[in-house]
């Protein structure tokens, strides 16, 4: 059962633009993370945002977290050929899934120079 | 380097053949995960493992079985392989909940049954 749902599907950009994706869900939740896959490579845990959290900064990379909408974005500001790949929120659907993660289908962003 | 390990990273079987997917880590993790990734749909959880000694099923079980070996080592079992089964297998693991820590993810084993 999906949780999280990104929008877009996929992005496209130039180098040096912002991108912003986003997270909608459905079900209350603990905590909302954000991954990074690059083409053929596992996925890499970027940040994780807490339900009492509403913003969250790490390096380039800005989270939001809105409870009261069930929605979240993960903007990446200045956008490089390196940020290209796939990304995916996470959820746990509020405990109802054990310790385990729900992930979205993941926006494909893909930047070039 | 530490982390987490999968083997094989690539393998082919024949309908109806069985294997072994095998997962270690070397963090001291609690918890460890097998999801599998298909095109258009995600990751979706096959089983998972909170603790060493126990095993519970995720979103899409049927066709799998697994084994907590000890703290480190989670194996993922096709005991009759079929075309559905095609994709490609991600483990993963954490220090405790999920929720809490994030996961850290293995590099994937890509799996074609003919």
């Amino acid at each position: 059962s999906q949780q999280g749902e990104e929008d877009p599907q996929a992005l496209s950009i130039q180098e040096g633009e912002n991108a912003t994706m986003n997270c909608s869900y459905k079900t209350s939740i603990n905590n909302l993370q954000w991954y990074r896959q690059n083409s053929g490579r596992g996925l890499v845990h970027l940040i994780l945002i807490r339900s009492n959290e509403r913003e969250k900064h790490s390096g380039r990379l800005r989270v939001t977290l809105d409870t009261s909408k069930k929605s979240s974005s993960l903007l990446i500001t200045a956008s490089r050929a390196a940020d290209t790949a796939s990304y995916f929120c996470a959820t746990d659907a509020g405990g109802q899934a054990g310790t385990a993660l729900i992930f979205g289908k993941g926006t494909t962003l893909s930047v070039s120079s | 380097n530490a982390g987490v390990t999968q083997t094989p990273k690539f393998q082919v079987l024949k309908t109806g053949q069985s294997m072994t997917l095998q997962c270690a880590q070397d963090m001291n993790h609690n918890s460890m995960y097998w999801y599998r990734q298909d095109p258009g749909m995600g990751l979706r959880l096959i089983y998972y493992s909170a603790s060493e000694g126990t095993t519970d099923k995720g979103e899409v079980p049927n066709g799998y079985n697994v084994s907590r070996l000890n703290k480190r080592e989670f194996s993922l079992r096709l005991e009759s392989a079929a075309p559905s089964q095609t994709s490609v297998y991600f483990c993963a693991s954490t220090k405790g909940r999920a929720v809490n820590y994030g996961y850290t993810f293995g590099s994937g084993t890509r799996l074609t049954v003919v």
